[in-house]
């Protein structure tokens, strides 16, 4: 298995700039979560996804960010417009609830740093 | 809410030693699951060690360990027999029991463990 593939792995950009963010979670995994670490408020989750739809978005800092999932296979973290407070790394990560089970593991990305000067 | 808390931000032992990491979490929730990660300077988050609330008995992974105490809300990592690859930084996280849900973090912990 190929793992959580996100890309970029490092970004920089200008403050006022519009940054997307995207991962492919593990095939068959059912859902997806995005999580930011910063410094100062260490690792949060921002928004996760079931089936597509998101089910928790109360993470989500405010309205200048967005997250999609098209299809079962792509997600994007967009930010628009960006600003320095902004910079962290950001992490994607993809579990399948399997029948019978109340827990399943979230397998993790790589994550992006994402720098806004 | 839930808050999951680490009061150590850095610790140190020497290889082959023994390192106890400490958590503490508050929840209403009778049943939940804990977890510690790991986060080595590739940025990687990679999971060490899971404990199910319900269980009494406290989980181990090799040299990894938990000492679990449910009343005091306590979630420890033992870590023997340090290696020079255990230096990382330590993820205790909290997830509520029921279908799937979101990890609650921790501050961290650093590790150095030195020759």
């Amino acid at each position: 298995d190929a793992g959580v593939i996100q890309s970029p792995r490092h970004e920089v950009t200008e403050m006022g700039q519009e940054v997307t963010l995207r991962c492919k979670p593990i095939s068959g995994h059912d859902y997806l979560f995005w999580y930011r670490q910063t410094m100062m408020r260490g690792l949060e989750l921002l928004i996760y996804f079931n089936n597509n739809v998101p089910i928790d978005d109360s993470g989500m800092p405010e309205d200048r960010f967005s997250a999609k999932m098209p299809n079962a296979s792509f997600s994007t973290l967009k930010i628009q417009p960006s600003e320095p407070r902004d910079s962290a790394v950001y992490f994607c990560a993809s579990s399948l609830l399997a029948s019978g089970t109340t827990y399943n593991e979230q397998f993790f990305g790589p994550g992006t740093r994402l720098t806004v000067l | 809410a839930q808050t999951v808390t680490q009061s150590q931000p850095e610790m140190s032992v020497q290889e082959a030693e023994t390192v106890t990491l400490s958590c503490t979490y508050d929840t209403s929730e009778s049943n939940y699951y804990l977890f510690w990660y790991k986060q080595p300077p590739s940025r990687q988050m990679i999971l060490v060690i899971r404990q199910e609330a319900y269980k009494q008995q406290n989980a181990t992974e090799n040299r990894f360990s938990v000492n679990f105490q449910k009343a005091a809300k306590s979630f420890s990592l033992k870590i023997s027999d340090s290696q020079l690859g255990d230096t990382a930084m330590y993820f205790c996280a909290f997830m509520r029991s029921y279908n799937t849900d979101k990890l609650i973090f921790g501050t961290g912990t650093r590790l150095q463990v030195f020759p």
